[in-house]
């Protein structure tokens, strides 16, 4: 079964420095991955996904992922972190059907919550 | 272009009643997945539609069920509701094809006291 697991509940970081929020993947076959953000009281907000093609993904908002197949991670990334990043991030695989092929559905990780101090 | 909304915002119930929550996706898309977030157990898929037709479904009991209008709104009815029901429920809606992202509405908040 896909899954997805991100071993941290909270990250804390000082505005300024860069941050990372770690995901790692457990699928059969090739992964769609995403991260997605969810600020308080709403909905969640596409980041960025990794489908092929080169390992480094640029997302929005100044986020990139790396995508690592050896380490089979895709942790999400930013130079230089903001107080207004503060949020709670999730990371997703696309589910597979009952013979393989990719679903529509996405499989959530918990969720990290970012925490930026001024 | 209008996101995908969902109402009523806010609701609460009593256990034992039913409830039903609607989502309009975005123009276009053809696809609506639900998802339960619960305190502390991340985001739990419920039901995924397309074309009117339930393409996957959740662990989860028979009492949660929905569906998808010829206008690709959807439902979500859960009967018999148990308190360990409350959490925000969200919609989101895609294209089927290829490896599109989700996009999210804001959310419904049951609480079932």
């Amino acid at each position: 079964a896909q899954s997805v697991a991100q071993p941290e509940d909270q990250v804390n970081v000082a505005e300024g420095n860069p941050l990372t929020v770690k995901c790692t993947y457990s699928v059969s076959g090739n992964p769609y991955l995403f991260w997605y953000v969810q600020y308080p009281n709403r909905g969640l907000q596409f980041l960025l996904k990794y489908i092929t093609g080169d390992n480094l993904v640029k997302g929005s908002y100044g986020f990139e992922a790396e995508f690592n197949k050896s380490q089979t991670s895709f942790h999400l990334k930013k130079p230089s972190a903001l107080v207004s990043d503060s949020a709670l991030y999730f990371c997703a695989v696309r589910d597979v059907g009952r013979y393989g092929g990719s679903q529509g559905n996405l499989i959530f990780g918990k969720g990290t919550k970012l925490s930026v101090k001024p | 272009e209008a996101g995908v909304t969902q109402s009523p915002t806010h609701l609460i119930k009593t256990r034992g009643q039913q409830v039903t929550l609607r989502c309009s996706p975005i123009s276009g898309h053809t696809s609506v997945y639900w998802y339960q977030q619960a305190l502390g157990l991340g985001l739990q898929f419920l039901l995924w539609y397309d074309e009117g037709e339930e393409r996957n479904r959740g662990n989860f009991p028979p009492r949660f069920s929905g569906r998808q209008f010829p206008n690709y709104s959807s439902e979500l009815n859960v009967n018999a509701l148990e308190l360990e029901d409350s959490a925000l429920y969200l919609c989101a809606s895609s294209l089927l094809q290829g490896a599109m992202a989700l996009h999210f509405g804001n959310g419904t908040r049951l609480t079932v006291t």
